[in-house]
């Protein structure tokens, strides 16, 4: 049972523009979340979270949305650039517990020029 | 600052042989969890381990253990390999418990467990 779930494998979008990663959840219990970020060969690199009492939390060029009642979050991207390319992951908590992530599928994300 | 270290960052086995992972944490940072990523999915959480106690288990055989040392270093132990146990096995560290809330898990780069 995937409890969260990054349905677009892949995403491609032009330097300069805007891209929007998504982010489904199942499991209302969840409230906590982070993107990840990973290049080939290196382990995950956290870049920004928010707990379930926001609904919005920007650093920088990234800004993430968290839709409690659509059970939704989406990662922002403005503007894109090309060090952005690798592969983006959704990830969930409970507050409490022991720190045991549950993630998404992943989207590659493709900065083009 | 150091992030945290795994070694080795690749290791070949042979199905039915044992493996050690190793895992330095951040330095401050007294909670190790451990994940395995298998191609093409998300990282699987497998432990998570505070002040040297089992914290967390995921869904994971009794093949798989874990310890954490005084100095909050971290092993990972798979017995009995099988040809799936093939993957890449994240070590994670994190500020565990934070008062006011969750902290953030800093991955290591992992170490790339091939099962012959």
């Amino acid at each position: 049972d995937q409890q969260v779930k990054q349905n677009s494998p892949s995403l491609s979008v032009q330097e300069g523009r805007i891209s929007i990663l998504n982010c489904d959840y199942t499991n209302s219990m969840f409230d906590y979340f982070l993107w990840y970020k990973k290049y080939p060969a290196e382990g995950p690199t956290f870049l920004i979270s928010i707990s379930s009492i926001k609904d919005k939390n920007e650093d920088g060029r990234f800004t993430v949305f968290l839709n409690k009642s659509a059970k939704h979050l989406s990662l922002h991207i403005v503007p894109s650039q090309p060090g952005d390319s690798a592969v983006y992951f959704c990830a969930a908590d409970l507050t409490g517990t022991a720190s045991k992530l549950t993630f998404g599928t992943g989207t590659r994300l493709q900065v083009t020029l | 600052d150091a992030g945290v270290t795994q070694s080795p960052t690749h290791l070949i086995k042979t199905r039915g042989q044992q493996v050690t992972l190793r895992c330095s944490p951040i330095s401050g940072h007294k909670s190790v969890s451990w994940y395995q990523q298998v191609l093409g999915q998300g990282p699987q959480f497998i432990f998570q381990y505070y002040e040297k106690e089992e914290r967390g288990r995921g869904n994971f055989p009794d093949r798989f253990s874990a310890r954490q040392f005084p100095n909050y270093s971290s092993e990972l132990n798979v017995n009995a390999l099988l040809l799936g146990d093939s993957a890449l096995y994240l070590c994670a560290s994190s500020l565990f418990p934070v008062m006011g809330g969750n902290q953030p898990q800093h991955f290591g780069d992992g170490t790339r467990l091939s099962i012959l």
